[in-house]
């Protein structure tokens, strides 16, 4: 079955670093998202993209933070410089037209 | 806005006792509803979704949830928990016209042997 993916897995960073966060859709979807779940908290919406711009993005995606397609494949969510406050899991998801979103294994972000 | 409330933040229960976790929504029309779970260390797998017609719907792993309108409800169910069912178990809703998800504080299920 097919599968979102997400790399790396577990990041650690300084505060102030650049990180880029990368997701493989599944090969017929369309329509992608950022989430992110802070330790102990609901997940939050971030941003969804479709055909290669923002449809939506919520007051978190600040202009600190960034999305694109670059290749056509991969989808990246770059923070431009973190601070404390964004450690936390981020989670790829995509969908095709038929309202299921389907989540990639998340990568745990470490901000010291 | 939209918003889901899942009132229990733990629950225990034995292997083999049914289990039922609740989930309430507050939306003016009625949103497409979706029970995701997240086992230790893993992404969130979609168990099962409410978009119209039949309001009891089954899902994987012997899952299955009931809409109900008059309550703003959409409770899952299971009727005999496995030890492998231990994982956090969130509900969310999509506006029909929207696409992005809101989810609710999530409810974490421990089964005793």
């Amino acid at each position: 079955e097919p599968e979102v993916t997400q790399t790396p897995s577990h990041q650690v960073t300084q505060m102030g670093q650049e990180v880029i966060l990368r997701c493989v859709p599944i090969s017929n979807h369309l329509y992608f998202y950022w989430y992110r779940q802070i330790l102990g908290q609901k997940v939050e919406f971030l941003v969804s993209f479709y055909n290669n711009e923002i449809s939506e993005k919520s007051e978190i995606f600040d202009d600190q933070f960034s999305v694109e397609r670059p290749d056509g494949s991969n989808f990246t969510l770059k923070i431009r410089s973190t601070k404390l406050e964004d450690s936390a899991m981020y989670f790829c998801a995509t969908m095709t037209g038929e309202e299921t979103q389907y989540f990639g294994p998340g990568t745990r972000l470490l901000v010291l | 806005a939209q918003s889901v409330t899942q009132p229990d933040i733990h629950i225990t229960v034995s292997e083999g006792a049914s289990l039922e976790l609740r989930c309430n929504y507050s939306y003016g029309a009625t949103p497409y509803l979706f029970w995701y779970v997240q086992s230790p260390g893993q992404g969130l797998q979609l168990l099962l979704k409410y978009f119209s017609g039949d309001t009891l719907v089954q899902g994987i792993k012997g899952f299955e949830a009931e809409f109900k309108r008059s309550q703003s409800s959409f409770n899952l169910r299971k009727p005999s928990v496995h030890w492998s069912d231990a994982a956090e178990y969130f509900c969310a809703v999509r506006q029909a016209a929207g696409n992005k998800l809101t989810f609710g504080g999530g409810t974490r299920v421990l089964v005793k042997p």
